[in-house]
């Protein structure tokens, strides 16, 4: 079945204890996409990658990093999460980026 | 300031009866426009994708249309199900030479479907 995983599905951590979501597609796709979403503000865009060893800034990357060594696995690290960061995120993937996007099922992670 | 504005920020409908939200959006020119229904805790799904040159686009009881004089874009849903309460969102996704690979959100159109 094609889709987008994320894992974990939900978090709940301490200020500045790093961590990292994952997100895996199985559709050979080659644009992928972090984003998070609050009330009120909608999705904001944080990071993107257009291929392989290709990741760029959204709206709001201040406080994550990402990475793109394979295809099918886009992680997302907050290396000291703090407060302001506690929101749902989401992952998608598209085959390119002018093409419909699949998102992942979300992570709600909240910081103590 | 948002590129994407959506409108109403939300609103309560019969079943059975015909709606139309919009998105007024300032990038201009862009690649594509997009609509996404999300329902409450789950990832969005694409119900419509169209290039700049497009003016409408149909998705079974969804239509999209687009008017690139006035900047806008409309959502309009055909005799509404209770599974259309949801929210709907414009996404403008940038052209090669501005930000590409970057998407700009509109905060979305919560619409509750009533019996």
């Amino acid at each position: 079945e094609a889709q987008v995983t994320q894992n974990p599905r939900y978090l709940i951590t301490v200020t500045g204890k790093k961590l990292t979501v994952t997100c895996s597609q199985n559709m050979n796709h080659e644009y992928m996409s972090w984003y998070r979403q609050d009330p009120g503000l909608g999705l904001r865009q944080i990071y993107y990658s257009m291929n392989v060893e290709v990741t760029d800034k959204g709206d709001v990357p201040e406080g994550y990093k990402v990475s793109r060594k394979e295809k099918r696995n886009f992680p997302l690290i907050l290396e000291s999460p703090s407060p302001n960061q506690t929101s749902l995120y989401f992952c998608a993937s598209s085959y390119l980026v002018t093409y419909e996007q699949y998102f992942g099922p979300g992570t709600r992670l909240t910081v103590t | 300031k948002n590129q994407v504005e959506q409108s109403p920020q939300s609103l309560i409908i019969l079943e059975g009866k015909n709606c139309t939200l919009q998105c007024n959006y300032t990038v201009s020119p862009f690649s594509n426009l997009r609509w996404y229904k999300q329902d409450t805790g789950r990832g969005p799904v694409s119900l419509t994708i169209m290039t700049f040159s497009e003016n409408t686009k149909s998705n079974g009881r969804y239509t999209a249309t687009l008017d690139a004089d006035t900047k806008q874009s409309s959502l309009h849903i055909t005799a509404s199900q209770l599974s259309d309460s949801a929210s709907y969102i414009c996404v403008v996704s940038l052209l090669p030479t501005d930000s590409w690979g970057k998407l700009q959100f509109g905060a979305g159109t919560q619409v509750v479907v009533t019996p």
